[in-house]
């Protein structure tokens, strides 16, 4: 079965320092993996999604996710956060023979300090 | 804007009713999948739909239950409505051109708030 752990239920940062936000996945077959983002009061966005083509994976707002498949991770990283990145962020796992529903993980809180 | 529309917005009720969440695709979107987030338990898969049908169920009570119109939208409905019930409602649409790698694109969302 398919799952996504999480690390770390909130993460602080000062604005400007890199921005890491962690994601493993548990999956039997090749898997396509996502980070959402929800701001408050929204519905979610997709900032990237990893689909075979490309380990590393360039998404909006200046974030990218490496996928390693040894680690089974697809960690999330930002160079130097902005205020405007304080949002929650989610990692998802879908499965090409389950129809495209998504499994998420229990989401990470960003907070970013001026 | 996503393109894809939920209504009612916010939603409060009885324990006991029964109530109707609507969503409209992003036009020329034939795939539907409903989510419910909750403090508890997360995001969660509910139901997905393709063109009318019904393709996979998740974590979906009994309790509820789902349909896609041949427009399109697409319905779920929640009856005896317990205080657990309380989420918020998400509806998302893709084009399934690539089952399991498509985009899917959210909602706003609606808050269910069972009293």
């Amino acid at each position: 079965a398919q799952s996504v752990t999480q690390l770390g239920s909130h993460v602080s940062v000062s604005e400007g320092a890199l921005v890491l936000l962690r994601c493993n996945y548990s999956s039997s077959v090749p898997p396509y993996l996502f980070w959402y983002v929800q701001y408050p009061n929204q519905g979610l966005q997709l900032l990237l999604k990893y689909t075979s083509a490309a380990t590393l994976v360039k998404g909006i707002n200046g974030f990218e996710a490496e996928f390693k498949k040894s680690e089974t991770s697809f960690h999330l990283t930002k160079p130097s956060a902005h205020m405007s990145d304080a949002a929650e962020y989610f990692c998802a796992v879908s499965e090409g023979n389950q129809g495209g529903k998504l499994i998420f993980g229990q989401g990470t809180e960003l907070s970013v300090k001026p | 804007d996503s393109g894809v529309t939920q209504t009612p917005k916010h939603l409060i009720t009885a324990t006991g009713q029964r109530v109707t969440l609507r969503c409209s695709p992003r036009s020329g979107d034939l795939s539907v999948y409903w989510y419910q987030q909750s403090l508890d338990q997360g995001l969660q898969f509910l139901i997905h739909y393709y063109n009318g049908e019904e393709r996979a169920k998740g974590n979906i009570l009994e309790r509820f239950s789902a349909q896609q119109f041949p427009d399109l939208h697409s319905e779920l409905n929640l009856s005896s409505l317990e205080l657990g019930d309380s989420a918020l409602y998400f509806c998302a649409s893709s084009g399934y051109r690539d089952p399991g790698g498509d985009e899917q694109f959210f909602g706003p969302g609606t808050r269910l708030t069972v009293l």
